[in-house]
């Protein structure tokens, strides 16, 4: 069975420009989890969907980060425009029940210079 | 305030050696906690998961254990290996909430 698959695995842009992260989540899994880890620290949740609906989304900064799960399997983070303060690992998750097992992919590193 | 607190921060051990990672938390209620292991450049990967009502779980050289009258949890490796280097992470699952809340993690280093 194939794990959680996120693209790209790295990413470096200079500040002010856009950048996408996608995630597709393990087949039947419900619940999808976009998080931010910064170095030598813990996952930080940004969004939980489940299915397409957007059941928590407190930790995003809306002014410039945005995520879509358009048909409830795939997702798409985008952050515009980034700032130094983004630059960290973007981890997406998903679980087949919302307080199940989480599975994570193996994270999109971005650098912003 | 719901919180995970891990400590040591960082530790460094022989190959060979035994190891014990701490784990408090004031999350309440919850109604399970796990153990990741995430190797460095990678996502975490599931150790260990009990529930409120379990003391003790292993998976192979792991064993966590579960006080949840004290609010505390460890993860003990034995007989540490090169590939056991890599940051162990707390999550407590906070029922009140919906929300999965994950401790900053303890660097291992085992060295040869």
């Amino acid at each position: 069975e194939a794990g959680v698959v996120q693209s790209p695995r790295y990413k470096i842009i200079e500040k002010k420009q856009p950048v996408a992260f996608w995630c597709n989540p393990i087949s039947g899994h419900n619940t999808l989890y976009w998080y931010r880890q910064n170095l030598g620290q813990g996952p930080e949740l940004l969004i939980r969907y489940e299915n397409e609906e957007a059941v928590d989304d407190s930790q995003l900064p809306k002014d410039r980060f945005s995520a879509e799960r358009l048909k409830g399997v795939d997702s798409t983070l985008k952050i515009q425009p980034a700032e130094l303060g983004d630059s960290a690992v973007y981890l997406c998750a998903s679980s087949s029940q919302g307080d199940g097992e989480l599975f994570f992919g193996e994270g999109s590193r971005l650098t912003v210079l | 305030k719901n919180q995970v607190e891990q400590s040591p921060q960082s530790l460094i051990i022989l190959e060979g050696k035994n190891c014990t990672l701490q784990c408090n938390y004031t999350v309440s209620p919850f109604s399970n906690l796990r153990w990741y292991k995430q190797d460095t450049g990678r996502g975490p990967v599931s150790l260990t998961i009990m529930t409120f009502s379990e003391n003790t779980k292993s998976n192979g050289r792991y064993t966590a254990t579960l006080d949840a009258d004290t609010k505390q949890s460890s993860l003990h490796i034995t007989a540490s290996q090169l590939s056991d280097s890599a940051s162990y992470i707390c999550v407590v699952f906070h029922t009140g909430g919906f929300k999965t809340i994950f401790g900053a993690g303890t660097r291992l280093f085992v060295k040869a």
